[in-house]
C-alpha cells in the first residue's frame, strides 16, 4: 500500500529534550516536506526537499532541523524543543513532475512542556 | 497580506446545493494550485490540481484558475453531508516551496 508513514504519532515531552519525528514514504517520491498545523493559521511549510541531500527552508524553519540521507526518510529535528512547538505535524512527499500532488502522514501530535 | 488567503467560514449549505469556495494568492509566479480536503483529527487528502486559466472538472468537483486576478475556486455540486470538511487551499511557488492557506469550513446540512 503506497503511504506517508510517522512516528509516534502523539508525544508529550519537556522543554529542552532533543527529540525526532521520522517520516517515511514507498512511493519513490522525490520531493518530500515537514509541515506544522495551528488553530487559525493553517498549514505552514517547515522544510522541505528536493532529492537526497537537498533540503530547503520554508516558511517556519527556526528552531528545527532535518536530514535527507535516504531518498524514503525525512526526518524532523528537534533539538531543543520550546512550548511554542506544541503543534500538529504532517510531513508529506510528491512526484515533482509532472505535479507536487502531495500525500500527507497521519500526523504527529507534539506537545512540549 | 498573506500569500494565500482564504474566507474562513464556517460555510454552511444544505444537501444538494452548490459550496463555492475561494482562494486568493500574492504571488504571481505561482505555477500550480491545489484543493485540498481535510476531515476533523485527519491529515490533508487531495481533492484537485489546476495548473492551467479555466476551468478544471473532476466528478462533482470543478477547480477555476485566474492567474490573472490571482483566483482560485472550488465549486463542490450537488453537495453531500461527507463533504463537511475543512478545504485548504495550497499554492506551489515558482521555488519549489508550498504556501497553505488556514482553509474554509464547510458544513453541508441534510
Amino acid at each position: 500500500e503506497a503511504q506517508v508513514t510517522q512516528n509516534p504519532r502523539y508525544l508529550i515531552t519537556v522543554t529542552g529534550k532533543k527529540l525526532t519525528v521520522t517520516c517515511s514514504q514507498n512511493m519513490n517520491h522525490e520531493y518530500m516536506s515537514w509541515y506544522r498545523q495551528d488553530p487559525g493559521l493553517g498549514l505552514r511549510q517547515i522544510y522541505y526537499s528536493m532529492n537526497v541531500e537537498v533540503t530547503d527552508k520554508g516558511d517556519v524553519p527556526e528552531g528545527y532541523k532535518v536530514s535527507r540521507k535516504e531518498k524514503r526518510n525525512f526526518p524532523l529535528i528537534l533539538e531543543s524543543p520550546s512550548p511554542n512547538q506544541t503543534s500538529l505535524y504532517f510531513c508529506a512527499s510528491s512526484l515533482m513532475t509532472p505535479t507536487y500532488e502531495q500525500y500527507f502522514g497521519p500526523g504527529t501530535r507534539l506537545t512540549v512542556t | 497580506q498573506k500569500e494565500v488567503e482564504q474566507n474562513s467560514g464556517p460555510l454552511s449549505v444544505p444537501e444538494g446545493a452548490i459550496a463555492s469556495l475561494n482562494c486568493t494568492y500574492s504571488d504571481r509566479v505561482s505555477q500550480s494550485f491545489f484543493w485540498y480536503r481535510q476531515y476533523s483529527g485527519k491529515s490533508p487528502e487531495l481533492i484537485m490540481s489546476i495548473y492551467s486559466n479555466g476551468d478544471k472538472e473532476d466528478g462533482r468537483f470543478t477547480a477555476q484558475l485566474n492567474k490573472a486576478s490571482q483566483y482560485v475556486s472550488l465549486l463542490i455540486r450537488d453537495s453531500q453531508p461527507s463533504d463537511s470538511a475543512t478545504y485548504l487551499c495550497a499554492v506551489n511557488k515558482n521555488n519549489n516551496d508550498m504556501r497553505f492557506g488556514a482553509g474554509t469550513r464547510l458544513t453541508v446540512k441534510p
